[in-house]
């Protein structure tokens, strides 16, 4: 069955510091998709980033980065030098090939960042 | 501009006091579909829709009710609201293609409380 596992419940950290927020996924595919999302406190979802199964290739995006790694089934996301702005509730999701149009969520992280 | 609209943003309604949540999109998207994000269960669906007139159970369906009369709408129906049924509620479209990925387009969220 499918699932996704945010571990960490809330996490609270000071401006500059930087911090991981885990993602573990389950799927008996061997072709599906991997997201975050940002919930900031007026409540949109925004999409951060999508990965593919078959591009394990870190990426970076500014003070962003994701680390993909099948071996582990985790997709951590990193927020290097945070900033109040950060503050946010952040989802990691999943769809599998057979239904890519549903999204499958973890229970989500809330990250605090005090000035 | 592409989106997804949902109203209302806000409502606070009573038990039993049928309501409906429209959504729309102009996107000409085939799947349509709705989420309900609670505290510690991050989203779950709750019905989709494939196309006009093809609608169907998701993960947490019971108490709801949705029509997809027109391609571009997707309301969704509380015959019979619960205080339970007190979430944050969103709608998303997709292309509903079967070729790999289908981004997920999302709406702005709708805050019911029912007391």
């Amino acid at each position: 069955a499918q699932k996704v596992t945010q571990a960490q419940t809330e996490i609270s950290v000071v401006e500059k510091e930087d911090v991981t927020l885990d993602c573990v996924y389950e799927t008996r595919d061997t072709t599906y998709y991997l997201f975050w999302y940002k919930q900031p406190p007026s409540g949109e979802l925004v999409f951060l980033i999508r990965r593919n199964s078959f591009d394990e290739q870190n990426e970076i995006s500014g003070r962003y980065s994701w680390n993909f790694q099948k071996s582990t089934s985790s997709f951590n996301f990193t927020i290097t030098a945070s900033q109040v702005v950060d503050s946010a509730v952040y989802f990691c999701a999943l769809s599998e090939a057979g239904n890519t149009d549903k999204l499958i969520f973890g229970t989500g992280t809330r990250l605090q960042v005090f000035p | 501009e592409a989106q997804v609209t949902q109203n209302p943003r806000y409502l606070i309604t009573v038990t039993g006091k049928k309501l409906t949540v429209t959504c729309s999109q102009n996107m000409n998207h085939e799947y349509m579909s709705w989420y309900r994000q609670d505290p510690g269960l991050g989203l779950r669906q709750i019905y989709y829709s494939m196309n006009v007139e093809v609608t169907d159970k998701g993960d947490v369906p019971e108490g709801y009710k949705v029509s997809r009369k027109e391609k571009r709408n997707f309301p969704l129906i509380l015959e019979s609201p619960s205080p339970n049924q007190t979430s944050l509620y969103f709608c998303a479209s997709s292309t509903g293609q079967s070729s790999s990925y289908n981004e997920q387009f999302f709406g702005p969220g709708t805050r019911l409380t029912v007391l």
